[in-house]
């Protein structure tokens, strides 16, 4: 069955702290690992995307990386804002649709309360 | 400028009323969504279409009918609501497949 499972399900850290979300897939065949970050009330937000031959990805203070082998992701968050309070969502692109209408499984997120 | 917009953000109806939610990118992406978004964060593919074609149907009732006028446009239109159609439904658009989904700011519906 075509998964995403995502740790902790919520974080409180301290600003300036930095933290990793954890990403545990089980879809295939596999296209690309998706996150996104999503604030309160807005839609979710595309922090990097990562395809079969990557194993990291930066976006400024964000870094994910990829083990296709083990079929996990991270995400770090360095050097933590306020403003990094937020939902963060891992999105696997893959298993199986009619024509190349790949499927994306979503995992339920990350809650991250970054405390001043 | 806002690149995918909906509207209304708030929709409160009763049940049994008929209600659509309106959804404008422009962004010139040739693909766009719906999303439902329930009450423990889960979001799940409603529709999506690509380039004013449907691709893709999930398992939603018959009483949801999305329609696209053009490539930039994708309303919801929802009959008969029910008591379990609350929740916030997310427009997005991406240009191809494999593209990051942009998505709207959701609409927020409520049935009573």
């Amino acid at each position: 069955k075509n998964q995403v499972e995502q740790s902790p399900q919520s974080l409180i850290i301290l600003e300036g702290k930095n933290c990793t979300l954890q990403c545990n897939y089980t879809v295939s065949p596999f296209s690309n690992l998706r996150w996104y970050k999503q604030d309160t009330g807005r839609g979710p937000v595309s922090l990097t995307i990562m395809t079969f031959s990557e194993n990291t990805k930066s976006n400024g203070r964000y870094t994910a990386t990829l083990d296709a082998d083990t079929k996990q992701s991270s995400l770090h968050i360095t050097a933590s804002q306020l403003s990094d309070s937020a939902s963060y969502i891992c999105v696997v692109s893959g298993g199986t649709r009619a024509g190349n209408n790949r499927k994306l499984i979503w995992g339920l997120g990350t809650s991250l309360a970054v405390n001043p | 400028d806002t690149a995918v917009s909906q509207t209304p953000k708030y929709l409160v109806t009763q049940m049994g009323n008929d209600k659509s939610i309106k959804c404008e990118q422009n962004l010139g992406h040739d693909t766009m969504y719906w999303y439902k978004q329930d009450s423990k964060k889960f979001l799940k593919i409603m529709f999506s279409y690509n380039n004013k074609e449907l691709i893709i149907n999930e398992t939603v009732p018959n009483r949801f009918s999305p329609k696209s006028p053009d490539k930039a446009h994708l309303n919801l239109h929802i009959n008969s609501l029910e008591l379990g159609d609350s929740a916030v439904y997310f427009c997005a658009s991406s240009q191809t497949q494999n593209s990051p989904l942009h998505f709207g700011n959701g609409t927020r519906l409520t049935v009573t």
